[in-house]
């Protein structure tokens, strides 16, 4: 149980264009989804944090119009980079927790590879 | 601010070898803390945790133990294999805010 599934799991788009990550919870209801981001040999960094039906909240340095998050429902949440330019090539992971069977501790997403052309 | 520190990698092992990462931080309150492996291309997966002091967690052969006195929470194996190479990230859930605060991660080469 507990899973969560990202997708797509690789993207490669032209700069200047939207690119979505959506990132489901399975079996289970995501109150709460973290949005990271991994540059290449590097930790993870918090990009925001979003509550199902409330606007995500950002951490000091992201740009909330450039990263917009949806959580719209208790199994979905997406982030969509918008205007991509090379620099937002990254990793980008989401997590989830929630009610239900959800081993303390997040459950995270297998990732998506961004690379902007 | 909370923060999270582990030892420089890479670490080089050769099979069957004794394993240590250590790990230390930096909280106020009460953080949970947690090991978390990567392997080239995924996502993290929870390896294991420890919600209080003096509380040991455990999984697939590795181990650490929650250590207030010394802030510390090392992770160790008694004998790694080639399958344990992967990037490993200790990391805390903040008592305060509820965040998951990584350490820069320790990347794990195992040879056989």
């Amino acid at each position: 149980g507990a899973v969560v599934s990202q997708h797509p799991s690789r993207v490669i788009c032209k700069s200047g264009t939207s690119v979505k990550i959506e990132c489901r919870s399975l079996d289970f209801q995501a109150t709460t989804m973290f949005w990271y981001r991994q540059f290449p040999k590097k930790s993870l960094m918090l990009m925001a944090t979003s509550n199902e039906g409330s606007k995500a909240t950002y951490e000091q340095g992201v740009e909330k119009d450039k990263f917009l998050i949806n959580h719209a429902s208790l199994t979905l949440s997406t982030l969509t980079v918008t205007s991509a330019h090379p620099e937002d090539s990254s990793f980008y992971i989401c997590s989830a927790e929630g009610s239900g069977a959800v081993p303390y501790g997040y459950t995270f997403g297998s990732g998506t590879r961004l690379t902007v052309v | 601010g909370d923060s999270v520190t582990q030892m420089e990698g890479p670490v080089t092992l050769s099979e069957e070898a004794f394993l240590t990462i250590n790990c230390t931080y930096t909280a106020t309150g009460y953080p949970s803390l947690f090991w978390y492996v990567q392997y080239p291309g995924e996502g993290l997966q929870l390896l294991l945790k420890a919600t209080k002091a003096d509380d040991k967690g455990s999984n697939k052969g590795f181990e650490a133990t929650y250590r207030k006195e010394t802030t510390s929470f090392h992770l160790e194996k008694g004998s790694v294999q080639v399958s344990d190479s992967a990037v490993y990230f200790c990391a805390l859930r903040s008592g305060n805010t509820g965040k998951l605060i990584f350490g820069q991660g320790t990347t794990l080469q195992v040879k056989p």
